[in-house]
């Protein structure tokens, strides 16, 4: 199976600054990746399909980047509704995978 | 809008069987556009994705839990199920049923979520 890396496990962010997150696959994924936003008690929720597209109503500081074994989620001014695990999920492959997550705090 | 709802024990022995039902509502479940979709999400080891059935009943199961687990899909009721068989505590997890989009392959419907415990 395709095994998804994420770093850092634990990103401390002031409101307003810009997050970066990784996410590396073990195998080719294409842009077979969606990114997912998970607050505590909730289901993942799909922000990013395709490595770059945005789901319909997430908002425009959410992008992501890459293809094949490397990609980026970037959060460009965190807002305090952003502080939450991000988790990355290939598609290209089956059985679908799922980074370990990266966990976006208040610094 | 789509919605699904899984309904189940929230805590069962080990050595048992786990039966979930996914509940789909606001649309048919009979429908070639989607494949219905098991994750699990332990506390520890993360979010574990289980397996697909397909409307006509055909299945894919994670290898890694294809000895233990069967799906089936109920049509006339409008919901899809898991059972898992032979628990150890290291089946204790949140368990989701989602929807996968068979065009674009993304995984962009979840339930609420039900949480299980395998525990004696």
């Amino acid at each position: 199976e395709v095994v998804m890396s994420q770093s850092p496990a634990t990103l401390s962010v002031s409101p307003g600054e810009r997050a970066t997150l990784s996410c590396r696959a073990s195998q080719n994924a294409d842009i077979n990746l969606a990114w997912y936003q998970q607050k505590p008690g909730q289901a993942p929720r799909l922000l990013i399909y395709g490595a770059s597209t945005r789901e319909s109503g997430v908002p425009a500081r959410f992008s992501g980047s890459g293809s094949g074994t490397d990609f980026t989620l970037t959060i460009s001014s965190l807002q305090s509704e952003d502080f939450a695990i991000y988790y990355c999920q290939q598609y290209n492959r089956w059985p679908r995978t799922f980074g370990q997550g990266t966990k976006v705090e208040i610094k | 809008q789509m919605q699904l709802q899984e309904s189940g024990p929230g805590l069962v022995k080990p050595s048992q069987t786990l039966s979930l039902t996914c509940d789909v509502s606001g649309g048919s479940i009979n429908n070639v556009s989607y494949y219905w979709i098991w994750i699990r999400q332990h506390p520890v080891r993360g979010l574990e994705w289980i397996g697909y059935i397909f409307y006509s009943g055909i299945t894919y199961y994670n290898p890694s839990l294809k000895s233990r687990v069967i799906f089936s899909i109920d049509t006339s009721q409008n919901q899809f199920s898991l059972k898992l068989t032979s628990l150890t505590a290291a089946d204790t997890a949140v368990y989701y049923c989602a929807r996968e989009e068979r065009g674009s392959y993304v995984t962009d419907s979840w339930g609420q979520g039900l949480r299980v415990t395998v525990s004696s």
